[in-house]
Formats: C-alpha cells, structure tokens, sequence
C-alpha cells in the first residue's frame, strides 16, 4: 500500500462546479497535513494546511479525519485558474507526496 | 529575498557522468530536502537534512549523494547517470519549526540522462 494514495483523476469539470478531492494515508503517526497546487512544469505551492477540525479558504474547505486516515479538499464555484494538480501532502519525520489529482475547469 | 534557487535549469548528462544539483535558500530554514518527481508521478524523496552537518535517506536514495556543510545550501550529487534518473528535481526547505511548516521548492532542475 503506498503512504499517500490519491484520487487518481483526472476531473474535468465545468465553471461554477463544486469538485472533492479525498486522499488517504498510512502512517498513523502523521503530524501535519497540507494540500499542494502544482501547475504544470512549475514547483508545487501550498494551497493550505489541514487541520482536525477542518478550515476554510475562501472557496476552499479542507478536512482531516484521523481515525479514518483520510482527508478531503473541497474547490466550491470552480473557476477556470483553479486548473492544476492537486497534491495531498503527509508529514511525520520527513514528507510524503500523493501522485496528485488533475483538474480542468472548463468553460 | 530570493527564496530557494537552483542550478542548473536544464541538463543533458550522457550515461556514467556525474553531476552536482546546486540549492541555495536564504531564509535560514534548517530542514531541506530533494525530491524527483517523473512524468506523471509524484514527488518522491531523495534525501533531506534537518540542519548542517545532518542527512538522512529518502525513499529514493540510491544512485544520490547530498551534503550539508552550511544552513543555505544542500547540493545533491548523481554519480555514474543513468537513464532512469531522468526526471524533474525539486529542493525544498521548511522553516525552523520543522517538518510541519509550510514547504517552499525551488523551481526545479530538468535532468535528462541519455
């Protein structure tokens, strides 16, 4: 089983449309959660941390559940620059990459 | 402030040369890594250091050496290339607070091994 296992994808998905992504981990000793964006050919960047009792960013809402292992990225009202691949993130001595959803928003 | 920095962008080695990734970041973060991500795929982790003088093995250390001489810099070392590490190399580093701060990567060295 890998450590971080994500949606494999792709979603494409029109403007305006509400998108979940899930991600679920193995190690249960993992400390800290994040969500990533990486567009194509350029570095990942955070989008936000993942906290136990889940938190929101404008039209992003992120959540954690430990005893399942598993957390969620909610994208609300997609726009078309939301487009990239979303990479969950799992931290404990050192960190853990999911392979990454792909999404497209299209017009 | 310049953040993390790589060199080279780009590379073509031919099979059995060796190379040095050069990263640098200036915001005194003590914990710093290497990842490959292949076409495709995600990141995975070479080596990192949670400060000078301290590595430690990733997933995927083979064929990889790194040093940690100073705080800024975190160079990764291929020796004898080969094809399969052809990929995308990212450096990364996270601030004293550890591994549950927030990552910034550099913008990624292109290697390909022919």
């Amino acid at each position: 089983r890998k450590e971080v296992e994500q949606d494999p994808g792709p979603f494409n998905v029109p403007e305006g449309a509400t998108v979940a992504f899930n991600c679920t981990y193995s190690n249960s000793a993992s400390q800290s959660f994040f969500w990533y964006r990486q567009d194509c050919r350029k570095e990942p960047k955070l989008l936000m941390s993942v906290y136990s009792s889940g938190n929101e960013d404008g039209r992003f809402t992120a959540q954690l559940n430990r005893a399942s292992q598993y957390i969620s990225l909610l994208i609300r009202d997609s726009k078309l620059s939301d487009s990239a691949t979303y990479l969950c993130v799992v931290g404990h001595n050192d960190m853990r990459f999911g392979a990454g959803t792909r999404l497209t928003v299209k017009p | 402030n310049a953040g993390v920095t790589q060199t080279p962008k780009f590379r073509i080695l031919k099979i059995g040369q060796s190379m040095t990734l050069q990263c640098t970041q200036d915001m005194n973060h003590n914990y710093m890594y290497w990842y490959r991500q292949d076409p495709g795929m995600g990141l995975k982790l070479i080596y990192y250091s949670v400060g000078a003088g301290i590595t430690d093995k990733g997933e995927v250390p083979n064929g990889y050496n790194v040093s940690r001489s100073t705080t800024e810099d975190f160079p990764l070392r291929l020796e004898l290339a080969a094809p399969s590490q052809t990929s995308v190399y990212f450096c990364a580093s996270t601030g004293t607070s550890g591994i549950a701060d927030t990552q910034y990567f550099g913008p990624g060295t292109r290697l390909t091994v022919l």
